[in-house]
């Protein structure tokens, strides 16, 4: 299973609804990461978990929560969006998240509209 | 379905010599295709891209070489320089469907 899987596909919400977005791999990926993509432009790092703890946060609004339960698996917890938010966030996992240089593979991505 | 492929996993390469990275797709409808570099612990980082109307784009040590009739595109970085060390990744682009679409990344290592 050499593949990152993300649900929902797309989701629409309002500015005071909670939500989540899920990742899964089965690679045995221990790095796992969030990105944001807005319309048009390259992808940009929210979060990464490395050994299933938060090693990274680039300065991301708390409306926006990250969770690892196991290896495998990534949330975010959405609460409290503004439409601008609205984007298509992508998941990726690769083997450590360490030192070195490591192929990241991408899930398809969910389509967020904020409302 | 893998629409993006990116063949080789890793390249090594000479510093000072040429480094071809190559990448084939599957669907022809792309309009836009994209190179992005990837520092450990970072987000990719767009490098340069490529309308599907040309076959040649160009930006300083880096060219993309587009060939629609095969589906195979390529980065070409001369000189190669030990900063270039990173994963690649292909990516394409439609606007009707407003997503990106990378393939899994090459490893390229700058030799000294």
């Amino acid at each position: 299973d050499t593949e990152v899987t993300q649900t929902p596909k797309h989701l629409v919400m309002g500015m005071t609804n909670k939500k989540s977005l899920k990742c899964e791999q089965h690679m045995g990926h221990r790095a796992m990461y969030w990105y944001k993509q807005k319309a048009k432009k390259p992808p940009e790092l929210m979060f990464v978990y490395s050994y299933e703890k938060l090693s990274i946060n680039e300065s991301v609004p708390s409306r926006f929560s990250p969770e690892c339960p196991n290896s495998s698996l990534l949330n975010l917890h959405l609460h409290a969006l503004q439409p601008e938010d609205s984007a298509l966030y992508l998941c990726a996992s690769s083997r450590s998240g360490g030192g070195g240089v490591e192929t990241q593979y991408f899930g398809p991505g969910t389509r967020l509209l904020v409302l | 379905d893998q629409q993006v492929k990116q063949n080789s996993p890793s390249l090594s390469v000479q510093e000072g010599r040429i480094s071809i990275l190559n990448c084939d797709y599957t669907n022809s409808m792309f309009d836009y295709f994209l190179w992005y570099k990837k520092y450990p612990a970072e987000g990719p980082t767009f490098l340069i891209s490529i309308s599907s109307i040309k076959d040649k784009n160009e930006d300083g040590r880096f060219t993309v070489f587009l060939n629609k009739s095969a589906k195979h595109l390529s980065l070409h970085i001369v000189p190669s320089q030990p900063g270039d060390s990173a994963v690649y990744f292909c990516a394409a682009f439609s606007n009707r469907d407003d997503k990106i679409i990378f393939g899994k990344g090459t490893r390229l290592h700058i030799l000294p």
